[in-house]
């Protein structure tokens, strides 16, 4: 119950496509979602995060939407960039877990 | 400038050694932790500390010790009972109170065991 399932796990766009990287969570007390990217030999950098009480996080051409009722999340590029190719990592987390739980994650590529 | 700072970036080790890894913040966090990352793979959990001189095992702790003695500092050593100990270990922090519990990532130390 306390997995986080991150799909697909690698995935290829042709420049200016939209990829859309999706996890899938048990546990009802997660209620902060949030998005790493990690570039090759870096430490991962949070990305965006959302709280259950909105449906869609946007941020420059990265947006999560959120199924409470699916208990799902996903993040959406927009006018993807090569520069955008990267690991991406999804994770879920609650108050007083002291921790959070990682997805598995995504290896995107943006081809030129 | 505040952030994680991890030394060195790069670690050489001869098998049978141990070897310790820093990870030092300067964001006044409460909260600190170790994952370990191999190629390909994600993150998994190897320590994490909510206050000084308390810790907790992760999903991956054996061979792995810790110490918290500074809020600052949350250093890792890798003992010569890890079986497999190369690989891209990666320190972050955060805060622990509200509903604030972003996580910040150093960037890394990459461990090579021969």
């Amino acid at each position: 119950q306390q997995q986080v399932k991150q799909s697909p796990q690698s995935l290829i766009v042709q420049k200016g496509g939209i990829p859309i990287i999706n996890c899938a969570y048990e546990n009802t007390a997660f209620d902060y979602f949030p998005w790493y990217q990690q570039f090759p030999g870096k430490g991962p950098a949070l990305l965006i995060a959302i709280r259950p009480d909105v449906s869609e996080k946007k941020e420059g051409r990265f947006t999560i939407s959120f199924n409470k009722s699916a208990k799902q999340f996903s993040l959406h590029i927009m006018d993807s960039q090569p520069g955008d190719s990267a690991t991406y990592f999804c994770a879920a987390g609650a108050r007083g877990a002291q921790k959070l739980v990682f997805g598995q994650g995504t290896r995107l590529t943006i081809n030129p | 400038d505040g952030g994680i700072t991890q030394s060195p970036k790069y670690l050489f080790r001869k098998e049978g050694q141990n070897v310790t890894l820093s990870c030092e913040q300067n964001l006044n966090h409460d909260a600190m932790y170790w994952y370990r990352q191999d190629p390909g793979q994600g993150l998994r959990l190897i320590y994490y500390s909510q206050i000084v001189n308390d810790f907790q095992k992760g999903d991956i702790a054996e061979g792995y010790s810790v110490s918290r003695e500074k809020k600052e500092s949350f250093p890792l050593t890798v003992t010569s009972a890890q079986k497999n100990p190369t690989a891209f270990y990666l320190c972050a922090s955060s805060i622990t109170t509200g509903i604030n519990y972003e996580q910040y990532f150093g960037p890394g130390t990459r461990l090579t065991v021969t």
